[in-house]
């Protein structure tokens, strides 16, 4: 089964900062999609980023940019010119592109602190 | 387009009932996915639904079940609720284009006493 990990619990970083969540994965499968959710104190889940696996370039949008490193299954988040609007709980998410049992798989979260 | 909408937004229960939870997912989307959300749990996949039709399932009771309706609303129905019932259920749905990609609604926090 597939597992995402997020080994940080909680992260700080000062306003204009650049920050970076870790994740990695376990799976067996080639062809499969990861995402990064902040979900910020009692509000909506907000999805940031995608990457898909076939894609050797690593996605951006706008701040937020990824490191994908298929070979290494890792997937990190980098928060440039972090803003106090970041502060967050960010969830790692893999979903598989096979059809049967590809329900999206989360890590635990890392809380995002960023101080003024 | 408007968001997932999730109803209620908060409930209390009490040990032993049943309690329904709503979501509507955005306009066009086909598929909707349930999860229960906890401190010590995080997020954990109950189902998903997709025409009608459950698509997948998660690890969860027989306790929990859900369905989907023509226009996509979906409810998903707790029976015998358990103190550790208690979390906040959140819905996603997603389009048959991007299927890949959920849109989260803003949850159901469900207490139970």
């Amino acid at each position: 089964a597939q597992t995402v990990t997020q080994s940080q619990p909680e992260m700080s970083v000062q306003e204009a900062e650049t920050v970076t969540l870790s994740c990695t994965y376990d799976t067996s499968e080639s062809d499969y999609y990861l995402f990064w959710y902040k979900q910020p104190p009692s509000r909506q889940m907000i999805l940031v980023i995608r990457q898909e696996a076939y894609k050797q370039q690593n996605a951006t949008e706008n701040r937020f940019s990824v490191n994908f490193q298929k070979a290494a299954k890792s997937f990190s988040l980098k928060i440039s010119d972090s803003q106090l609007g970041d502060a967050a709980m960010y969830f790692c998410a893999y979903r598989s592109d096979y059809y049967n049992n590809n329900d999206m798989r989360f890590g635990a979260g890392t809380r995002l602190t960023v101080k003024p | 387009k408007a968001g997932v909408t999730q109803t209620p937004r908060y409930l209390i229960k009490t040990r032993g009932q049943q309690v329904t939870l709503s979501c509507s997912p955005i306009s066009g989307h086909r598929s909707v996915s349930w999860y229960q959300q906890t401190p010590g749990q995080g997020l954990q996949f109950l189902f998903e639904y997709f025409s009608e039709t459950q698509r997948n399932k998660g690890n969860f009771p027989g306790r929990f079940s859900g369905r989907q309706f023509s226009n996509s609303r979906s409810e998903m129905n707790v029976s015998t609720l358990e103190l550790g019932d208690s979390a906040l259920y959140l819905c996603a749905s997603s389009s048959s284009q991007g299927w890949y990609e959920q849109y989260f609604g803003p949850g159901t926090r469900l207490t139970v006493t």
